[in-house]
């Protein structure tokens, strides 16, 4: 079935601790998204990927890296995490950025540092 | 600054009709999406306005009006699936999505 494919699915950390958050799709969309969601807010851009081999900085960049070495991979790396970092997090595709193309979203990695 | 606002919660009865508000401030515009999230899942696409008016799908529509700034999502006969968080999101400038918290709703038999 074609979809975004995130994992873990869920996952206990010990702070300081390096992790790295995998996402795959298969639907050969361009754009790729990491969003994070905690209670109360609505979902923060992390970072964002327009197009395989470029990326950029969404609203929260701070403590976390990506790269977009191909059209199907967005990892998402947390170099020490800290107890803040602790949200669920999302990833999602869309065909394109941008105009009337919606996201799709996996099903979510939920971080729990401690 | 870019904001969504809509409300947290709520409530209506199986069969009826709920309509759930968004008003919106984004550096430039480029569409107004709405999201069907259930509790523990993932977002899913429901509809997408960039023009004025009424678009309907089914027993779910998405109203805007751009220069008000506010859109809207109506759920017609509504059933017990629908209970779910509802979330509102802008597209900016750059076409980025800035998004509500969400709207709780809980539907009750």
């Amino acid at each position: 079935i074609a979809g975004i494919t995130q994992a873990p699915t869920s996952q206990i950390l010990a702070a300081g601790r390096r992790m790295t958050l995998r996402c795959t799709q298969d639907m050969r969309h361009n754009a790729m998204y990491w969003y994070r969601q905690d209670l109360g807010l609505g979902l923060r851009l992390i970072h964002y990927s327009n197009t395989a081999g470029t990326t950029g900085k969404g609203e929260v960049p701070d403590g976390y890296s990506v790269s977009r070495a191909n059209t199907d991979d967005f990892p998402l790396t947390l170099a020490s995490a800290v107890p803040s970092q602790t949200s669920v997090y999302f990833c999602a595709s869309s065909e394109a950025a941008g105009g009337n193309q919606p996201q799709h979203f996996g099903d979510g990695t939920r971080l729990s540092i401690l | 600054g870019q904001n969504i606002d809509q409300p947290t919660e709520m409530t209506a009865t199986e069969g009826a009709i709920v309509q759930i508000n968004c008003t919106y401030q984004t550096s430039g515009f480029n569409g107004l999406f709405w999201y069907q999230q259930h509790a523990g899942e993932a977002p899913t696409f429901l509809s997408y306005n960039v023009l004025d008016g009424l678009e309907e799908k089914g027993r779910f529509s998405s109203f805007l009006s751009r220069s008000k700034g506010y859109s809207y999502l109506l759920l017609k006969e509504l059933q017990m699936k629908d209970s779910a968080s509802y979330l509102c999101a802008g597209m900016d400038s750059n076409y980025q999505l800035i998004w509500g918290a969400g709207t709780k709703l809980i539907i009750k038999p």
